[in-house]
């Protein structure tokens, strides 16, 4: 009840095009489910997050939709870009403190 | 600084052998958490403080790990006896509790030979 599953595990999308990143959860106590992005060699960075009291998030070319009924969550990058090139981690939470975090997905923009 | 500072960034060790990593957080931040990352996973939560105390340590794998903060700032992740399978990066975050926003640090690299 505590698992995140994402997929894929990794994707590979020519510039311009647009990145989808999926997300299932199964304990209904999450209340909170943000994106990481994560660098080589660097700690992750919060992209965008969302709470289950909206649908769907836009913040630039970085899109969160939400659909509590199914208990799954996507991330869509638009637009994606070379500079975008990173593994990408879902999470969820049932506060804002303890995280659990999908397996990652590395995603490769080619130019 | 302005952002969690770990120390240090590579630690290699032999089996066996006791370890001490550093967090430094954002300074004001209240909350500290600890994740263990393996190659290829996604961050495993192993702890977190809120002030002085640990709020939620459900995530330490065994009695071999303790972590201290002893006056609500800098925190030591402490591993005894390591083992290979503690070989990880040990990431360090930070946060306002409020916000939800967790910032992380770079991390430390532990290899147990």
């Amino acid at each position: 009840q505590q698992q995140v599953k994402q997929s894929p595990q990794s994707l590979i999308v020519q510039k311009g095009g647009i990145s989808i990143i999926n997300c299932a959860y199964e304990n209904t106590a999450f209340d909170y489910f943000p994106w990481y992005q994560q660098f080589p060699g660097k700690g992750p960075a919060l992209l965008i997050a969302i709470r289950p009291d909206v649908s769907e998030k836009k913040e630039g070319r970085f899109t969160i939709s939400f659909n509590k009924s199914a208990k799954q969550f996507s991330l869509h990058i638009m637009d994606s870009q070379p500079g975008d090139s990173a593994t990408y981690f879902c999470a969820a939470s049932p506060n804002t403190g303890k995280l659990i975090f999908g397996q990652g997905t590395t995603l490769q923009v080619k130019p | 600084g302005a952002g969690v500072s770990q120390t240090p960034s590579n630690k290699v060790t032999e089996k066996g052998k006791y370890v001490e990593l550093r967090c430094d957080p954002i300074s004001g931040h209240t909350a500290l958490y600890w994740y263990r990352q393996s190659l290829g996973q996604g961050p495993e939560f192993l702890i977190y403080f809120q002030g002085t105390g640990a709020a939620d340590d459900s995530g330490l794998p065994n009695d071999r790990f303790f972590a201290v903060r002893p006056e609500g700032s800098v925190s030591t992740l402490k591993i005894q006896r390591t083992e290979r399978g503690d070989s990880a990066v040990y990431l360090c975050a930070s946060s306002t509790f409020e916000s939800g926003e967790l910032f992380f640090g770079e991390g430390s690299r532990l290899t147990v030979l």
